[in-house]
């Protein structure tokens, strides 16, 4: 099976940083996803590792690291919009499924 | 546009009584899958299917049902809704592949409360 780990909530300030953390145990990995979700309404992809290391895409970046089954998503220069609960996701080889962590809400206060 | 659409978005309904909740996708994509949302659980795969004519069981698929008869179409079926069953269903869809890592579109969600 898969365990996927993630803190459940935090606050910070419009303009801020902010690091969300994920951790996993799984064989068979084949890449990790970060998607953020609106109350109500779909999830929608923010990013894929698959490789060690730092994607950067715009104000969000995230970091993968196999050795440690360990992953963060980083939103900089937040903004009211980021208030969201931010998902990572892990995919396994062989049948595309993806197992989700429970989501980690962030607000974000002026 | 590329979307995957779902319906109803809200449904209440009671016990006992047969529902399907249709999904469709335009994307081509050989892959499909459902998931319920409930709070404090996060997303948990009912079932998936790889393509036409191939479905399986995901992490939590009892009193559920699903056919995937055409490419583009996965309905969901519940033949015997119970209130446990209550919760935010969302369909999703990729690329498939059995190497391949790829982005999952999701629908907008269904609402559904069995009372």
């Amino acid at each position: 099976g898969q365990n996927i780990d993630q803190p459940t909530e935090m606050t910070a300030t419009e303009g801020a940083i902010v690091q969300i953390n994920c951790t996993y145990q799984t064989s068979g990995f084949n890449g990790l996803f970060w998607y953020q979700q609106h109350a109500g309404e779909a999830p929608t992809f923010l990013s894929y590792n698959v490789l060690d290391g730092l994607e950067e895409k715009g104000r969000f970046s995230s970091f993968l690291s196999r050795s440690k089954g360990y992953s963060y998503l980083l939103l900089k220069e937040l903004q009211m919009k980021d208030s969201a609960s931010y998902l990572c996701a892990v995919i396994r080889y062989g049948n595309n499924r993806l197992a989700f962590g429970k989501g980690n809400q962030v607000v974000v206060i002026p | 546009e590329a979307q995957v659409t779902q319906n109803p978005r809200y449904l209440i309904t009671v016990t006992g009584k047969k529902l399907t909740v249709t999904c469709s996708q335009n994307m081509n994509h050989e892959y499909m899958s459902w998931y319920r949302q409930d709070p404090g659980l996060g997303l948990r795969q009912i079932y998936y299917s790889m393509n036409v004519e191939a479905t399986d069981k995901g992490d939590v698929p009892e009193g559920y049902k699903v056919s995937r008869k055409e490419k583009r179409n996965f309905p969901l079926i519940l033949e015997s809704p119970s209130p446990n069953q209550t919760s935010l269903y969302f369909c999703a869809s990729s690329l498939g592949g059995l190497a391949g890592a790829y982005e999952q579109y999701f629908g907008p969600g269904t609402r559904l409360t069995v009372t």
